[in-house]
Order: structure tokens, then C-alpha cells, then sequence
């Protein structure tokens, strides 16, 4: 677990604004940076990730951001909304490593309306 | 398409007792994963198969912790004799290959709270 470091522990945002979490790794042999979203009482869920051939990925409201020379890679959340009131996980794997995600110690993040 | 089903999904047991959770995965995935979330911290993977052979279980308590999985199928995680520092979800998730990038899809989790 201490490969990963995410920050900030916890972020609050007005609603419409940019929710950005930051992922900090130490072992350079991660391929795959997915970002996963966790609502109370469910399991996380895969929101969106990249390989780290791309400096980033948009999808929808949401985009990562990789700095491979960095090792860091960022989640932004725009127009933020109360519905993304969750918390969020980074979770890199391994290359060749058999899938294993190593996840971070999570954001909680709450929208306020 | 069902998703990973958990049962039960709470349990309050004394310490020293044993307690089994069930997971079965989506239909078709050969990889099976159990994960421990303590509260406030993100999931620690205790042990992953593949099919029904074991790929990783370097950070499962062997001395207390067990895991099968028969047939390639459902799988069982069992704890005895139960320590208060157990009481976390166990989050069983699955996914169709073992390979890095394949998206892993999670259940709802079974919550444990030793007394």
C-alpha cells in the first residue's frame, strides 16, 4: 500500500466545480492507472483509467491526467456534481503482474449543491 | 449480466469464532479475487485465482485465513479463529482475464465486525 499515495484525504467542491485528486506511485514497472469510484455500502467501480502510452484520457466530465517522468497521474471531475459525492481510489497494476491492483488510501469527496 | 454476488453481506461474530463468506462471480470470469477494506482505507488484495488454482495469496493470513475455490466457479473465504483487527468488508471481485488492465468488476461486500 505505501507505493501509492493519493492526496488530498478528503476534498470538498461547490457544486459545478473541478474536483481534482492527485496519485503519487513509486514503482515504475505500473502499466495500467485506473481510477475507481466507491459509493457507502457498495464495492468500487472502474470510472476510468489509461495506459501510460497517452498523457490523457477524457471521458465524459471526467479526465486523467499521467506524468510518466512525474509518477504521478490525476483525476479531474468537471462541472462537479452532488451524484459524485464518493470516494475515489487510484489502483495501479503491475505489468505481466497478474491484474493485481495496489490501491491507494482513497479521497472522499463531497459536491455541495 | 448479473454481477459478483456476496452473502452474507453482514456478520458480528466474538473473537475466537469462524465465520465463511460466499462470492460468485460474473458469469464466465476466470479470475477471482478477495480484497479486505478496513474502514477509511483502500481494498489490500488477500488472495486471487485463477480458474481454481492460486495466482496470489502472498498478503492472506495463512495461520487464520483460508480460500477455495472449486470447480472454477464460487468461491469461499474463511476466517478461524477471528482477531478483532479482522472486522472489515471483504470485497470479492472478478474479471475475465488475469492479465494487467483487465477491468475488475466488484460486489457489494460482506461486512465483518469481530466483538
Amino acid at each position: 500500500q505505501q507505493q501509492v499515495k493519493q492526496s488530498p484525504q478528503s476534498l470538498i467542491v461547490q457544486k459545478g466545480g473541478i474536483s481534482i485528486i492527485n496519485c503519487a506511485y513509486e514503482n515504475t514497472a505500473f502499466d495500467y492507472f485506473p481510477w475507481y469510484q466507491q459509493f457507502p455500502g457498495k464495492g468500487p467501480a472502474l470510472l476510468i483509467a489509461i495506459r501510460p502510452d497517452v498523457s490523457e484520457k477524457k471521458e465524459g466530465r471526467f479526465t486523467i491526467s499521467f506524468n510518466k517522468s512525474a509518477k504521478q497521474f490525476s483525476l479531474h471531475i468537471m462541472d462537479s456534481q452532488p451524484g459524485d459525492s464518493a470516494t475515489y481510489f487510484c489502483a495501479p497494476s503491475i505489468s505481466g503482474g497478474y491484474n493485481k491492483l495496489i490501491f491507494g488510501a482513497g479521497t472522499r469527496l463531497a459536491v455541495h449543491p | 449480466e448479473a454481477g459478483v454476488a456476496q452473502s452474507p453481506r453482514y456478520k458480528i461474530i466474538e473473537k475466537r469464532q469462524s465465520v465463511a463468506f460466499w462470492c460468485n462471480p460474473i458469469s464466465g470470469h476466470a479470475t477471482l479475487y478477495w480484497y479486505q477494506q478496513i474502514l477509511g482505507q483502500g481494498p489490500k488484495l488477500l488472495i486471487q485465482f485463477q480458474n481454481n488454482g492460486v495466482v496470489d495469496d502472498s498478503q492472506l493470513p495463512k495461520d487464520r485465513f483460508s480460500a477455495e475455490r472449486l470447480k472454477g466457479v464460487d468461491s469461499t473465504l474463511k476466517i478461524q479463529p477471528a482477531k478483532l483487527e479482522d472486522s472489515a468488508v471483504y470485497l470479492c471481485a472478478s474479471s475475465s482475464s488475469q492479465l494487467s488492465g483487465n477491468t475488475i468488476y466488484f460486489g457489494e461486500g460482506s461486512w465483518l465486525t469481530v466483538v
